[in-house]
């Protein structure tokens, strides 16, 4: 089993459109949870944290459930711009070492 | 802002040639990272460097050898580069041990024929 796994996708959406992805993780002694946003072609680059009480940052809300061992990213209100591929990330409890699930396509279509 | 520097941006090589990827990040961060993604896929890791001195193997470390040259540097080496290393390499660093953000470099991306 992969240490962190996600639905490739492609999750094709209008504009305005709620879309929710999730991410299970194997390694209960994951410690650290991260979602990261990578365009076409570029770099990563850091979403948002994810923390155990849940977190929103704008349109953006990530939750965390250790029983059943996934995170999750909830987009309202899809912006064209908000296309792109997103990442899982997860540590450990040393932090050094992180692991990428292989990403989630987002496109949103006008 | 440099952030992280990761020379080359692109290189072709031939199967059997060496190279080396480099990397240098001005944020004073302890720990440096590099990845590969190959089309359709995550990121996988590589080596790691936890601190300046220390290195350790990732998820497919084969075919690879790292040095952290210093604080700032942190280089990839192929030593006998096969078609299966074509991919993007990306080089990161990390300043927290337990949280903190990753900052990625813009990535090199490698050909072997």
């Amino acid at each position: 089993r992969k240490e962190v796994e996600q639905d490739p996708g492609p999750f094709n959406v209008p504009e305005g459109a709620t879309v929710a992805f999730n991410c299970t993780y194997s390694n209960s002694a994951s410690q650290s949870f991260f979602w990261y946003r990578q365009d076409c072609r570029k770099e990563p680059k850091l979403l948002m944290s994810v923390y155990s009480s849940g977190n929103e940052d704008g349109r953006f809300t990530a939750q965390l459930n250790r029983a059943s061992q996934y995170i999750s990213l909830l987009i309202r209100d899809s912006k064209l711009s908000d296309s792109a591929t997103y990442l899982c990330v997860i540590s450990r409890a040393s932090g050094s070492r992180l692991t990428f699930g292989e990403g989630t396509q987002l496109t949103v279509n006008p | 802002n440099a952030g992280v520097t990761q020379t080359p941006k692109f290189q072709v090589l031939k199967t059997g040639q060496s190279m080396t990827l480099q990397c240098a990040q001005d944020m004073n961060h302890n720990s440096m990272y590099w990845y590969r993604q190959d089309p359709g896929m995550g990121l996988r890791l590589i080596y790691y460097s936890a601190s300046e001195g220390t290195t350790d193997k990732g998820e497919v470390p084969n075919g690879y050898n790292v040095s952290r040259l210093n604080k700032r540097e942190f280089s990839l080496r192929l030593e006998s580069a096969a078609p299966s290393q074509t991919s993007v390499y990306f080089c990161a660093s990390k300043g927290s041990t337990v949280t903190g953000e990753l900052f990625f470099g813009e990535g090199s991306r490698l050909t072997v024929l």
